[in-house]
């Protein structure tokens, strides 16, 4: 089936400083990429549509300059968290789909827990 | 997205077969119903999806009601390893293609 890969899977690291996570479809090319946000026994929230070659849509209440999405190629998105600050301590699980207009699965990496201390 | 209704949790013992219902009694004649599990600390693992005729899979069955209001997804014969949340949803073609998670169904499988 098809893999997608996130990295890091775990990160900690001191208030004010800016988190990359990436993303990458191993074995497809992902014209669509899908950034989520989980709390704790919570469900996944919906953060962005990434589309390659142009810029991410982001959803309601989402701030686009804390939460900057690249999605630069057809196998890689990235994730970036700047300043970040406790509050934003989650779980960050991006989901790739081979077409944008498609009923075919979503696939998702196995997240990337950040702690902010 | 059409909205959906799923039982808060279940327990299921070992060896026998889990049947997850889901409520979707405004999904359009476009949207497709997909389910995903997610075990603890892991990102969601997609199980299967349907439009309208049963479907069936090496993971579990998938049985659409012939008015598409609600379905019931079939694990033939549970084991403790399908412990886990899972998510019943309606996606549809027009908004962008995306996954709405709603608060799933907690299936406890026990020996």
């Amino acid at each position: 089936g098809a893999v997608v890969s996130q990295h890091p899977s775990w990160v900690i690291c001191k208030s004010g400083t800016s988190v990359k996570i990436e993303c990458r479809s191993l074995d497809f090319q992902a014209t669509t990429m899908f950034w989520y946000r989980q709390f704790p026994k919570q469900s996944l929230m919906l953060m962005a549509t990434s589309n390659e070659g142009s810029k991410a849509t982001y959803e309601q209440g989402v701030e686009k300059d804390k939460f900057l999405i690249n999605h630069a190629s057809l196998t890689l998105s990235t994730l970036t968290v700047t300043s970040a600050h406790p509050e934003d301590s989650s779980f960050y699980i991006c989901s790739a789909s081979r077409y944008r207009e498609s009923n075919q699965p979503q696939h998702f990496g196995d997240g990337t827990r950040l702690s902010i201390l | 997205d059409a909205k959906t209704t799923q039982p808060t949790s279940m327990d299921c013992a070992e060896g026998r077969a889990a049947n997850l219902p889901c409520n979707h009694s405004t999904i359009s004649g476009n949207e497709y119903v997909y389910w995903y599990r997610q075990i603890h600390s892991q990102g969601p693992q997609y199980i299967i999806h349907g439009l309208k005729n049963n479907e069936t899979n090496e993971m579990a069955s998938l049985i659409i009601t012939e008015d598409r209001k609600s379905s019931t997804l079939i694990l033939p014969h549970a084991t403790l390893r399908d412990t886990a949340v899972y998510y019943c949803i309606v996606r549809s073609m027009e908004y962008g293609n995306k996954l709405v998670f709603g608060a799933g169904t907690i299936l406890r499988v026990k020996s």
